[in-house]
């Protein structure tokens, strides 16, 4: 069944610092997509960066970069030189592909980002 | 413009009501979603809409009353809720359901309490 697992609940970063985020996956679709969403404390979910199945090189988006790792299904999100406004809720997300339906995003359980100054 | 809206921002309303959200996109997407989310919990897939036509429904309940008028707008009829249907009501798009590299846009929810 296709799964995506966050096993980070919360962690702290010093602002200016890096910090990556932890995400695994389970499928056994060949084409998939994987995504990064961040979710402040008002609720819009904004879309981060993502990363094809196919995708040879590891996705960047300004101070976000995926480390994308197929063989140990991993799709870990790097923030470098964090700041305080990167305080939110982050999401790791797979498009899934249904027979006759189309695709469907699901989540990880998500992992809460708190920036220190 | 990547811009998802919905309305209302806030909405309390009685177990006994009748009420809609609404959501809108003007960015040319085809495929539309609606989503529920709890606090400090993932969002979880209600109904997808494609061409203006439903394409998923997760086994929601019949309170909950999907309506896609056109390509720009799609709305969620309530009716007779229960308490435990309070949440965050997050409305998303992408350009196609059927590829797996569109992202999907997301509004800023409706948050709604029902009592």
């Amino acid at each position: 069944a296709q799964k995506i697992t966050q096993t980070q609940p919360g962690m702290f970063v010093q602002e200016k610092e890096a910090v990556t985020l932890d995400c695994t996956y389970d499928t056994s679709d060949p084409s998939y997509g994987l995504f990064w969403y961040k979710q402040p404390s008002s609720g819009e979910m904004i879309f981060l960066i993502y990363q094809g199945s196919y995708d040879q090189q590891n996705a960047t988006e300004g101070r976000y970069s995926l480390n994308f790792q197929k063989a140990r299904k991993s799709a870990n999100l790097v923030i470098s030189a964090s700041q305080l406004g990167d305080s939110a809720m982050y999401f790791c997300a797979m498009i899934v592909m249904i027979y006759n339906q189309g695709g469907k995003l699901i989540f990880g359980q998500g992992t809460e980002l708190s920036v220190k100054p | 413009d990547t811009e998802v809206t919905q309305t209302p921002k806030h909405l309390v309303m009685g177990m006994t009501n009748k009420k809609s959200l609404k959501c809108e996109q003007h960015m040319g997407h085809r495929a539309m979603y609606w989503y529920k989310q709890k606090a400090k919990k993932p969002p979880e897939l209600m109904f997808v809409y494609s061409y203006e036509k439903l394409s998923i429904n997760e086994s929601v309940p019949s309170r909950f009353s999907p309506e896609c008028p056109n390509s720009s707008l799609l709305n969620l009829h309530l009716h007779a809720l229960q308490p435990e249907d309070s949440a965050l009501y997050l409305c998303a798009s992408s350009q196609d359901k059927s590829v797996p590299a569109y992202e999907q846009y997301f509004g800023p929810g409706t948050r709604l309490t029902v009592t």
